[in-house]
């Protein structure tokens, strides 16, 4: 089975403030992407990074990066000096070769203040 | 190039009324995906199609839902009759090649779905 877990429900930063969004991913498969994608306010889920899982080196872009761990089973996000424009719902997903599904977490909704 | 169409934006129906979605992939995606989206959860797989194939239905409730992909382009979502609980985002995405698990999907707006 597989499953993507984002236990934090929501997030509220003060602008400028650094801020992780958490997920841990569970699969049995060794071959398996995992991805992030922001949904704002239009509701349009954008795409933001593709992992896959034989590749942990950490991705740097701009005020985004992400940090995979294969021993924890975690893909992390960090937003470094964040902005209103930041603000909205995060979702991380899963898939992998036994199926075609992508497997979306709940979803973090990250709101940063002025 | 223009992304991923859905229309209407929004529709509210009563139970037991029917209901289509229309979805207009990127041009050139092969494959097209509906998701099921409830209000503070994560997009579900409803259906898949590879050209107008389907390659994955598994989680689509055929006893009233239905999509269908008659020309490898565009597709239509149709939901008879509805319940309370189809209350949702319906949302459409395309992807270049569909049955390679790395490649990233592309969304639409959605529909947002008020079953009254």
């Amino acid at each position: 089975a597989q499953k993507v877990t984002q236990a934090q429900t929501e997030i509220s930063v003060v602008e400028k403030e650094d801020v992780t969004l958490d997920c841990v991913y569970e699969t049995r498969d060794t071959t398996y992407y995992l991805f992030w994608y922001k949904q704002p306010p239009s509701g349009e889920l954008v795409f933001l990074i593709r992992r896959n899982s034989f590749d942990e080196q950490n991705e740097i872009s701009g005020r985004y990066s992400w940090n995979f761990q294969k021993s924890t089973s975690s893909f992390n996000f960090t937003i470094t000096a964040s902005q209103v424009v930041d603000s909205a719902v995060y979702f991380c997903a899963l898939r992998s070769n036994s199926g075609y599904a992508l497997n979306f977490g709940k979803g973090t909704s990250l709101l940063v203040t002025p | 190039e223009a992304g991923v169409a859905q229309s209407p934006r929004y529709k509210i129906i009563e139970k037991r009324q029917s209901v289509a979605f229309w979805c207009n992939p990127i041009s050139g995606h092969a494959t097209l995906y509906w998701y099921q989206q409830i209000l503070g959860q994560g997009p579900k797989l409803l259906i898949q199609f590879q050209n107008n194939g389907v390659v994955d239905d598994s989680q689509l409730p055929k006893d009233r839902f239905s999509a269908e992909r008659l020309k490898g382009v565009d597709s239509t979502l149709k939901i008879q009759p509805a319940k309370l609980e189809d209350s949702a985002v319906y949302l459409c995405a395309s992807s270049l090649q569909g049955l390679d698990v790395g490649t990233e999907a592309f969304f639409g707006q959605g529909t947002r779905l008020t079953v009254v």
